[in-house]
């Protein structure tokens, strides 16, 4: 398994403000994932970060509005910029461990409120 | 339609009882299969994983899957109010890094 710890664990912050989101890891790992989940929803990916290159990110969000740093092989930071009160939501880091790198473990998650 | 679809709920059962909890899904390259338990205002904590058909078995927990069907199930024995949470069903392929999850079911065990 793999443990992930994530900073801050929740935050109420005002619109038109940035806020970083950190995520450790106590291995180290190839990909480091964020998710978005809003209210009452599923996990949405946001972008695939690989040490070294640029993340990936999916369909409906860009790298502007949600720019990623991974700087080393057991971190990652997530930052929401600009943020309006449609970013109010609970962002999660997730990695993959076991023994075949299939399982997928989450982070307690940052659940941001944006006012 | 969605790739996975699961049934929201919620669910209520009564201490003791068996919860049921399923998903349905249309990717046939769908190989690796996971649920999660997600307890509120915290993050998803993986609770069984299973690579192709078949059933497991871990404690109080049995996750079975049958791809014949695209259908996965989880099964709660001798339920506990502990218990209560959101599940969520996911799966991927096997050269696929992205998981595809169902909404996730709530569910409450009454004392």
């Amino acid at each position: 398994s793999a443990v992930i710890s994530q900073k801050p664990s929740r935050d109420i912050c005002q619109r038109g403000t940035s806020l970083t989101i950190q995520c450790q890891v106590d291995s180290q790992v190839t990909m480091m994932f964020w998710y978005r989940q809003q209210p009452g929803q599923s996990l949405t990916l946001i972008a695939t970060a690989n040490q070294g290159s640029e993340a990936t990110y999916e369909s409906g969000f860009v790298i502007d509005k949600f720019p990623i740093s991974r700087p080393n092989l057991t971190f990652s930071t997530l930052t929401v910029s600009n943020m309006s009160p449609e970013d109010s939501s609970i962002y999660l880091c997730s990695v993959e461990a076991g023994p075949m790198n299939t399982e997928a473990f989450f982070g307690q998650g940052t659940r941001l409120t944006v006012v | 339609q969605k790739e996975v679809e699961q049934d929201p709920g919620p669910l209520s059962v009564p201490e003791g009882a068996i919860v049921s909890l399923n998903c349905t899904y249309s990717n046939s390259a769908f190989q690796y299969f996971m649920w999660y338990r997600q307890y509120s205002r915290k993050g998803p904590e993986l609770l069984m994983y299973t690579y192709s058909s078949g059933n497991k078995e871990d404690g109080r927990f049995t996750a079975q899957v049958d791809k014949s069907s695209k259908y996965i199930s989880l099964f709660i024995r001798d339920s506990q109010p502990s218990d209560s949470a959101t599940y969520l069903c996911a799966m991927r392929a096997h050269d696929d890094y992205k998981l595809s999850f169902g909404a996730g079911t709530t569910v409450t065990v009454r004392a």
